[in-house]
């Protein structure tokens, strides 16, 4: 257990809608980052948040934002949903956002479009 | 071009016997990190081990240890003893010091499956 974790753990919708998926971040960190692993275009990152602000953005369309709380809690929309948007999202972790510091991985969102 | 090769898409392994998983990368930042990852049958990204671009022994983690030759390039992950309940993909992951914030960047990954 890295002590990130994510809900939900699976979720199912139709295409055009709207879904939220939401992180919390171990105990004392401030960095939070969220990646999509698909059969396509395997992992890749998405968007990363330190303490409330933005501090990269990766491979994001605009129909997905995310934000980070007061309480260090994160969560990505994703709204207008495609079948291509099926995935699992991954949150992660880490004290600050400097290099060498190692990101632990909740258990992932399991995303299913239809 | 790919920052992350991983150009076994998958092996076998004898219980027991030792295997390494190959990763090369591309970057032209002086300051990277490299990390492996595990990645079991049931979805969660498991952290195994990280090694600096400027530590000078290569870094070990139990049975993981990682077989770093900088002036190629590649960063291998090889894990002794291996377990049946090492049966999964694996990740080698790279952090670059002037990549803006501090994303991974992932390779294909490489499926393992431990033979008893």
């Amino acid at each position: 257990d890295s002590g990130v974790t994510q809900t939900p753990k699976h979720l199912i919708t139709a295409t055009g809608q709207r879904v939220t998926l939401r992180c919390s971040p171990r105990s004392g960190d401030l960095s939070v980052y969220w990646y999509q692993q698909s059969l396509d275009q395997g992992l890749q990152f998405l968007i990363q948040y330190y303490n409330g602000e933005e501090r990269a953005k990766g491979n994001i369309l605009e129909r997905f934002s995310a934000q980070q709380f007061p309480d260090l809690h994160s969560e990505l929309n994703l709204s207008s949903l495609e079948l291509g948007d099926s995935a699992l999202y991954f949150c992660a972790s880490s004290v600050e956002a400097t290099s060498g510091e190692t990101q632990y991985f909740g258990p992932g969102t399991r995303l299913l479009v239809l | 071009a790919q920052k992350i090769t991983q150009t076994q898409p998958g092996m076998f392994v004898q219980e027991k016997e030792a295997v390494t998983l190959d990763c090369t990368y591309d970057t032209s930042d002086p300051s990277y990190g490299l990390f492996w990852y595990k990645q079991p049958s049931s979805g969660e990204m498991i952290f195994l081990i990280y090694q600096g671009s400027y530590d000078q022994q290569n870094a070990t983690e139990g049975r993981y240890s990682l077989n770093f030759q900088k002036a190629r390039k590649s960063a291998n992950l090889v894990i002794s003893a291996s377990q049946l309940g090492d049966s999964a993909m694996y990740f080698c992951a790279m952090r670059e010091a002037k990549a803006a914030g501090n994303k991974l960047t992932f390779g294909g990954g490489t499926r393992v499956l431990v033979k008893p």
